[in-house]
């Protein structure tokens, strides 16, 4: 069975610039959920999504945003990049019903982002 | 959400047993105890998770207190594969909230030959 994937693992931007990630669940996972991890904060969720739809929303700013298509592969997007957004972006998915999470999540490698 | 307390770092040889303590006074009835580690370069794995009663899985044993205010991560036998970080994490499965994982600082583990 396939793990989640995603894609690019590595990446450098400049300040300013956008970038755009994107996530693979595991096939039959309908909730795909997004971290940050950095040295100085450690994880931290940024947005979870179920069947399209944003469910969860961490305190991050506007800048960060997602979406999940309806083949629950998922994307997130960080605008106007600035050096703090250098981190590890996790991706991770799990089964779901409308009402509760059954089971673990199941994370990704992850998207290292580089900012300059 | 309900906050759990760990030591940053334990050290232990490898084949011996390796007891990992998770303090979370504030629990909520609700709440499940989750475990997850994170080798380096990858990212998080489930380890195993409760909610009163202690639970064994091929990884690893969960013990948790009477009063559910803390828990203990038990590794039967730890390898140099082992050597992790590990987070102990409050999960109420049926609020809605479930994906939104709250880690701490973790547990550093590391395993000596």
């Amino acid at each position: 069975k396939a793990g989640v994937t995603q894609t690019p693992r590595y990446l450098i931007k400049t300040r300013g610039q956008q970038v755009t990630l994107s996530c693979s669940p595991i096939s039959g996972h309908r909730s795909v959920s997004w971290y940050q991890q950095t040295p100085g904060q450690g994880l931290q969720f940024l947005f979870e999504y179920f069947s399209e739809t944003q469910r969860n929303k961490g305190n991050f700013p506007g800048r960060f945003s997602g979406r999940q298509f309806s083949n629950s592969r998922s994307e997130m997007n960080v605008s106007t990049l600035e050096l703090g957004d250098s981190a590890l972006y996790l991706c991770a998915s799990s089964r779901r019903t409308d009402f509760a999470s059954t089971g673990e999540l199941f994370f990704g490698e992850g998207s290292r982002l580089t900012v300059l | 959400d309900a906050k759990t307390t760990q030591p940053n770092s334990m050290e232990s040889n490898e084949e011996e047993p390796v007891h990992l303590p998770c303090n979370h006074s504030t629990i909520s009835g609700t709440d499940y105890i989750h475990w997850y580690r994170q080798l380096p370069s990858q990212g998080p794995e489930y380890v195993i998770h409760g909610l009163t009663s202690n639970v064994n899985n091929r990884m690893a044993s969960l013990a948790i207190a009477e009063d559910r205010k803390s828990s203990t991560l038990i590794l039967h036998r730890a390898t140099l594969r082992d050597a992790a970080v590990y987070y102990c994490i409050l999960r109420d499965t049926y609020t809605g909230t479930a994906s939104k994982l709250t880690f701490g600082t973790g547990t550093r583990l590391q395993v000596t030959l």
